[in-house]
C-alpha cells in the first residue's frame, strides 16, 4: 500500500473548518483514501473514504485532486469533541486475505480550541 | 448493536510471562485484526483472522499469535512478554467482503 505524509500537528478555532491535508503521490489506481480518527483512549474511528470522486458524509468531506496525489479532509464545523488525531490511509479494495490490514503512519494532532 | 467488546480493558503482566486478549466483533462480522499501538505512534498490523485461520500477517515475531472461534470471536497470545510489549492492543472486525473496519478500544497491557 502507498504511503501518506501528513502535517504532525494543526489547531482549529471551534466553529471553524478545519481542512487536513495528506500526501499520497505514489497512490495506485486501485488504491482508495480513507480517513480515521482516534480520540484519546479510544479505538480508531472511521470517517469517510473515497476512490477519485469528492465524497461527502455526516462527519465530514473528502476532496482528493484531479491527480490522486493528495486529499483534504475537511470537518465542516469543528466542535472541541473533535480533538482528536487524524489517519489518512491508502489502501487496495478487494483483497479478501488483507483487508483487515491498514498502514497507519503518525497522524495529525488536531486541536481544537474555544 | 454492540460495536467491537474487547477485555480485560487493562492488564499488568511481569516480564517473561504469558498472556491472552479477547475480542468479539461487532455483530455480523467474520474477519477480525488486531493491532499493537505503542505511545505516540499510530497502530501496527499484527495478524487478520478469517474462518479461523491467520490470513495476513504484519512483522511480529512468533511470540505473538492468535485464534479465532466459530462464533467469529478472537485471542491474541503473546509469550514471553518484553518491556517493549506494552502498548495498546486493538481489535478490528469487518465483512471479509468490504465495508469498514470497525475498532474496539484496546487493552493497556504493561509489562513490567
Amino acid at each position: 500500500d502507498a504511503k501518506t505524509t501528513q502535517p504532525t500537528s494543526m489547531d482549529c478555532a471551534e466553529g471553524r473548518a478545519a481542512n487536513l491535508p495528506c500526501n499520497h503521490s505514489t497512490i495506485s489506481g486501485n488504491e482508495y483514501v480513507y480517513w480515521y480518527r482516534q480520540i484519546h483512549s479510544q479505538g480508531p474511528q472511521y470517517i469517510i473514504h473515497g476512490l477519485k470522486n469528492n465524497e461527502t458524509n455526516e462527519m465530514a468531506s473528502l476532496i482528493i485532486t484531479e491527480d490522486r496525489k493528495s486529499s483534504t479532509l475537511i470537518l465542516p464545523h469543528a466542535t472541541l469533541r473533535d480533538t482528536a488525531v487524524y489517519y489518512c490511509i491508502v489502501r487496495v479494495a478487494g483483497s479478501t486475505d488483507s483487508w483487515g490490514k491498514l498502514q497507519f503512519g503518525a497522524g495529525t494532532q488536531v486541536v481544537v480550541t474555544p | 448493536d454492540a460495536g467491537v467488546t474487547q477485555s480485560p480493558t487493562h492488564l499488568i503482566k511481569t516480564r517473561g510471562q504469558q498472556v491472552t486478549l479477547r475480542c468479539s466483533p461487532k455483530s455480523g462480522h467474520d474477519t477480525v485484526s488486531w493491532y499493537q499501538q505503542a505511545l505516540g505512534q499510530g497502530p501496527q498490523f499484527i495478524f487478520q483472522y478469517y474462518e479461523e485461520e491467520e490470513r495476513q500477517r504484519g512483522n511480529f515475531p512468533d511470540r505473538f499469535s492468535g485464534h479465532q472461534f466459530p462464533n467469529y470471536s478472537s485471542e491474541l497470545n503473546v509469550n514471553a512478554l518484553l518491556l517493549g510489549d506494552s502498548a495498546l492492543y486493538l481489535c478490528a472486525s469487518s465483512l471479509v467482503h468490504g465495508g469498514t473496519l470497525h475498532f474496539g478500544n484496546g487493552t493497556r497491557l504493561t509489562v513490567t
